[in-house]
């Protein structure tokens, strides 16, 4: 099972709300990650969480905050958005002791910001 | 330079076509290496490895060549269900970083 739960799938927002994007795996991975996908643009990496610890930030913006809770949770707060920020937020995990570490993905939380 | 290079096509092939797409890639700390596969509005799903030695499953042929930091993935007797965005992976294993490749987008035609 190599499946990588995210929720909600849609979500819209305007700039001065909060919310929460939540994903889970239930694979015993042990690494996870945030990406965020514009439209008709590869992925690009935000955050790498590797045994419950935050190991990568990209130069994220602080408006997000991700959060590892347990080695099955990540969770990424949102808070004062802009508009540039709407795009598809993608989840992935791996275990980082295999020689590849192949990374699986969720089916992504398409973010829109008003 | 971006990091992972790819021809972003369309590639706009028969069914029964053979197709290759081609991907360079720049940072010499990359040791991992990945096609994946991404349909519309969906999440990259992973399609194969690749190693040095070249691997196939089925109909998919990867070959990969440190030297010349060089990556392919071949496809034989294309399917109409092969059409999508195909994109080319590194990744930093230090940093456990995947950098994605902008994506060959291919198009499968009766």
């Amino acid at each position: 099972d190599t499946e990588v739960t995210q929720t909600p799938k849609h979500l819209v927002m305007g700039m001065t709300n909060k919310k929460s994007l939540k994903c889970e795996q239930h694979m015993g991975h042990r690494a996870m990650y945030w990406y965020k996908q514009k439209a008709k643009k590869p992925p690009e990496l935000m955050f790498v969480y590797s045994y419950e610890k935050l190991s990568i930030n990209e130069s994220v913006p602080s408006r997000f905050s991700p959060e590892c809770p347990n080695s099955s949770l990540l969770n990424l707060h949102l808070h004062a958005l802009q508009p540039e920020d709407s795009a598809l937020y993608l989840c992935a995990s791996s275990q980082p002791l295999m020689s590849t570490d192949t990374q699986y993905f969720g089916p992504g939380t398409r973010l829109t910001v008003l | 330079r971006k990091e992972v290079e790819q021809d972003p096509g369309p590639f706009n092939v028969p069914e029964g076509a053979t197709v290759a797409f081609n991907c360079t890639y720049s940072n010499s700390a990359s040791q991992s290496f990945f096609w994946y596969r991404q349909d519309c509005r969906k999440e990259p799903k992973l399609l194969m490895s690749v190693y040095s030695s070249g691997n196939e499953d089925g109909r998919f042929t990867a070959q990969l060549n440190r030297a010349s930091q060089y990556i392919s993935l071949l496809i034989r007797d294309s399917k109409l269900s092969d059409s999508a965005t195909y994109l080319c992976v590194a990744m930093d294993t230090g940093r456990r970083a995947l950098t994605f490749g902008s994506g060959t987008r291919l198009q499968v035609q009766p």
